[in-house]
């Protein structure tokens, strides 16, 4: 079974510009969440999304957004760009399945977009 | 989710067990530990998860004290393809949210 992909991969762009990012969850795989690394701030939850439902929220500015589409595939969106987005983002992927008991979602991520802002 | 604490670098022989110490003590009863390892600048890999029996799979297993207020986790045979940052996180089972809150985990060396 393929991982998670992400694309692209790497990424240069200038302040003010905005940019798109895309990823595909493993196949069957519902929930998909995003996440900021930088040098200082580290591993950073950013959202988590979910039968195309944003589900959960982390400490980022409305700059940042996101989207989920109907075959779980998903989208974030950064507006006017900062030299501090520079950063990997990190998209992860779990089943989320609807479970009652037992194991928690594991998550499992993908290889990351290296976005340079200039 | 409870903090978790973790020494911040450590080094290992190539060939020999690892053991990455993780101290949870505010752990809560419904939370799971896992352990995820990013080498560098590559996106982070599952390794291992347990809730409180001591888990073992190809790449590690896990041991958790019977209070559950730490763990550790153990790279059997050490090679240098682990040289990675470890990061040790919990996080409660069935939460509406499906959030991950990394710390800035133990970075280690295997050396040959």
């Amino acid at each position: 079974k393929a991982g998670v992909t992400q694309t692209p991969r790497y990424l240069i762009k200038t302040r003010g510009q905005q940019v798109t990012l895309s990823c595909s969850p493993i196949s069957g795989h519902r929930s998909v969440s995003w996440y900021q690394q930088t040098p200082g701030q580290g591993l950073q939850f950013l959202f988590e999304y979910f039968s195309e439902t944003q589900r959960n929220k982390g400490n980022f500015p409305g700059r940042f957004s996101g989207r989920q589409f109907s075959n779980s595939r998903s989208e974030m969106n950064v507006s006017t760009l900062e030299l501090g987005d520079s950063a990997l983002y990190l998209c992860a992927s779990s089943l989320k399945s609807p479970r009652t008991s037992g194991d928690t979602d594991t998550q499992y991520f993908g290889p990351g977009t290296r976005l340079t802002v200039l | 989710d409870a903090k978790t604490t973790q020494p911040p670098s450590m080094d290992c022989a190539e060939g020999r067990a690892a053991n990455l110490p993780c101290n949870h003590s505010t752990i809560s009863g419904n939370e799971y530990v896992y352990w995820y390892r990013q080498i560098h600048s590559q996106g982070p890999q599952y390794i291992i998860h347990g809730l409180k029996n001591n888990e073992t799979n190809e790449m590690a297993s896990l041991i958790i004290t019977e209070d559950r207020k730490s763990s550790t986790l153990i790279l059997p045979h050490a090679t240098l393809r682990d040289t990675a940052v470890y990061y040790c996180i919990v996080r409660v089972w069935g939460a509406a949210g499906n959030k991950l809150t990394f710390g800035g985990g133990t970075r280690v060396l295997v050396k040959p």
